[in-house]
């Protein structure tokens, strides 16, 4: 079945510096699901992308779809504490999301 | 508006017990219903979805079984549990229908000892 893929597995930054994450698949994608863990915590949906070459802004972070739609990314400008937690792209196949690994980040005051 | 409610937060059985995982949403009709499973500092693992009652779709051989005995009920279950079996379950809900993505319950960290 489809697979995403994340990097970087794991991210550790200053505070106020930016993070990136990158999701790729081998295949196109019908659309892109964004999701944010608190340590301790669950899954929380932030954000859907369906149109090639989307990009969305949600305060500090965007989120952007590929033109070809097999990638995408979430970019944080000037993180902070509360950005800490991991972060999943998943993939939608019919009735089920399917996640990818994450890329867990660290934020150092 | 909805509410997805997952019980117990925290288990600790031993090998060879039986589990029965309960999650039930409310503030809606025939949702799509999921069962997911974390291990420590891992991704998240599909286990069972449902799109109706007695409805019940597996995703990876095991230990365990779902079921879905009303519309707003999914229960996991085990009859034996393995030290394997130990983790973080998650249940989900989604309409099925638009861009809203999963809807999380807050989990149960399972230990078997």
């Amino acid at each position: 079945g489809q697979q995403v893929m994340q990097i970087p597995q794991y991210q550790h930054v200053q505070e106020g510096e930016d993070f990136t994450t990158y999701c790729n698949s081998s295949t196109t994608l019908s659309n892109i699901q964004w999701y944010k863990q608190r340590p301790g915590g669950h899954p929380v949906f932030l954000i859907q992308l369906v149109k090639s070459g989307e990009v969305k802004k949600q305060k500090r972070l965007t989120f952007q779809f590929g033109e070809a739609k097999k990638n995408s990314s979430l970019h944080i400008t000037a993180t902070q504490t509360t950005d800490v937690g991991t972060y999943f792209c998943a993939e939608t196949s019919y009735d089920k999301v399917i996640f990818g690994p994450g890329t867990s980040l660290s934020v150092i005051p | 508006s909805q509410t997805i409610h997952q019980w117990p937060a925290t288990l600790v059985q031993p090998v060879g017990s039986p589990l029965s995982l309960e999650c039930t949403v409310e503030g809606t009709s025939n949702p799509n219903l999921y069962w997911y499973r974390q291990a420590a500092g891992r991704g998240l693992q599909l286990l069972f979805y449902s799109v109706g009652i007695g409805q019940i779709s597996s995703e990876v051989p095991q230990n365990l079984s779902a079921s879905r005995p009303q519309d707003r009920q999914f229960i996991l279950s085990s009859k034996k549990l393995l030290l394997s079996d130990s983790g973080f379950y998650l249940c989900a809900w989604s309409s099925g229908r638009g861009p809203y993505g999963y809807t999380f319950g807050s989990g149960t960290r399972l230990t078997v000892v």
